[in-house]
């Protein structure tokens, strides 16, 4: 029944390979985040979706691409990873009113070897 | 535009002593104000929030925040530390304008036993 769920927890690849995060939420929430962050612990916002729709795009390079199939959905795609992609990288989900806090996922740990 | 500022990135304290983790922030309009706690390897856990009202906020795990205008800050406190508090701890705001988080750094709180 986790709230904000996000799978692999842990992901070791290879430069160059591509790779996917999927994140759902079970909240009925209908505005989720892909959060990236560094080795010093400063988080990072990346993309955001409200109702399938990305409102939120910061600059991130263009080999992230995040997909909402639906509202509950959001997944990070990821081309031809480098080492600096090396970070953990949370999803998180709010409701729309701004008055509302975000519900994080447990993150992906993901290195790039 | 906005911006969260936590002046400490490490605050180290004995079991049982008090602490407080500094909160700045810079906004041009309204703001709601959270704070989030990351256990090792985990996600973000909501520690309190202030959205309207009385400006003393009380939190999970005994933990307190005091909303200032005037000075703009949000600082958390605790008058007694436990060996579990030891976390890293996010200051983060949300305007009433738009869909996004705004974070700190962060400030890294060790409990010494």
């Amino acid at each position: 029944d986790t709230a904000v769920s996000q799978t692999p927890k842990y992901l070791v690849t290879q430069m160059g390979n591509d790779k996917s995060i999927k994140c759902e939420q079970n909240l009925g929430h209908d505005t989720m985040y892909w959060y990236k962050q560094d080795s010093k612990k400063f988080l990072k916002i990346m993309f955001s979706y409200n109702n399938k729709e990305l409102i939120i795009n910061e600059t991130v390079p263009n080999r992230f691409s995040p997909k909402s199939p639906d509202k509950a959905h959001l997944n990070l795609h990821i081309n031809s990873l480098e080492l600096g992609d090396s970070a953990v990288y949370f999803c998180a989900s709010s409701r729309g009113q701004m008055n509302t806090e975000a519900f994080f996922g447990q993150g992906t740990r993901l290195t790039v070897v | 535009a906005q911006s969260v500022t936590q002046l400490d990135s490490q605050v180290p304290v004995f079991e049982e002593a008090p602490v407080e983790l500094r909160c700045n922030y810079s906004s041009s309009v309204s703001v709601y104000l959270f704070w989030y706690v990351q256990y090792p390897n985990q996600g973000l856990q909501l520690l309190l929030k202030y959205l309207s009202g009385s400006t003393l906020v009380k939190g999970i795990n005994g933990f307190e925040a005091e909303f200032n205008k005037s000075q703009t800050s949000f600082h958390l406190r605790k008058p007694s530390v436990h060996i579990s508090d030891t976390a890293e701890y996010f200051c983060a705001v949300r305007t009433n304008t738009g869909n996004q988080f705004y974070f700190g750094t962060g400030t890294s709180l060790t409990v010494i036993p």
